[in-house]
């Protein structure tokens, strides 16, 4: 098993464009969330599914938009980034059937 | 509002030496659920542990033990004779009732540096 796959670990940005963030999970979990994580912030989540079809919003969810056409796969789209997006993305994804959240290897996203 | 406080930014030991880390929440939901993951150097994400607000056993796994206590909404870490490898940082984290049993709506604290020096 892969678990949760992130891709791109690292990208680097120019203000005003635009890029998606990939998230795959081969777990066959319902729950799929995305987190940014900032220097002494902890992670804050952005958006989250319970299943497909099913988003919602997080704590942090300007600037961000997501989609879960399938059970496999969480896009995080960045439609315009900003310096203030600078940060470390992390994936997650769980199951009613288990005690933890599975977390991707994270993408560095830097803005300039 | 749902939140969880790590007072101790960071937190620097000598090896062998035990070392808690504190952990405090806030809820108004009599179901939820306390996480503590493992972050190292190298960035990924490690699970240690999930308790649920109805089952106050304290745990133990190895060297780690954690002490749950509702009264005063605590869920703290210690470490017996830590090792350099276990030098990272630490996160409590809290998910909420309607989060249906899964992990999906976590809050996370800010997280306590931990340096276990040799």
């Amino acid at each position: 098993n892969a678990g949760v796959t992130q891709t791109p670990k690292f990208q680097v940005l120019k203000t005003g464009q635009s890029m998606t963030l990939q998230c795959a999970q081969d777990m066959n979990h319902e729950y799929m969330s995305w987190y940014r994580q900032d220097p002494g912030m902890g992670l804050r989540l952005i958006h989250y599914s319970v299943g497909a079809g099913i988003t919602d919003q997080g704590e942090v969810p300007n600037g961000y938009n997501v989609s879960r056409s399938t059970t496999e796969d969480f896009p995080l789209r960045l439609l315009s980034a900003a310096p203030s997006q600078t940060s470390v993305y992390f994936c997650a994804s769980s199951s009613y059937r288990n005690t933890e959240a599975f977390f991707g290897q994270g993408t560095r996203l830097t803005v300039v | 509002a749902q939140k969880v406080t790590q007072a101790q930014t960071e937190i620097s030991v000598v090896e062998k030496e035990d070392v808690t880390l504190d952990c405090v929440y806030e809820t108004r939901d009599t179901t939820y659920y306390l996480f503590w993951y493992k972050q190292p150097p190298s960035g990924e994400l490690v699970f240690l542990i999930r308790r649920n607000s109805f089952d106050e056993q304290n745990e133990i796994s190895g060297r780690y033990s954690w002490n749950f206590q509702k009264s005063t909404s605590s869920f703290n870490f210690t470490i017996t004779a830590s090792q350099v490898v276990d030098s990272a940082v630490y996160f409590c984290a809290l998910s909420e009732a309607e989060a249906q049993g899964g992990s999906e709506k976590l809050v996370f604290g800010k997280g306590t540096k931990l340096t276990v020096n040799p």
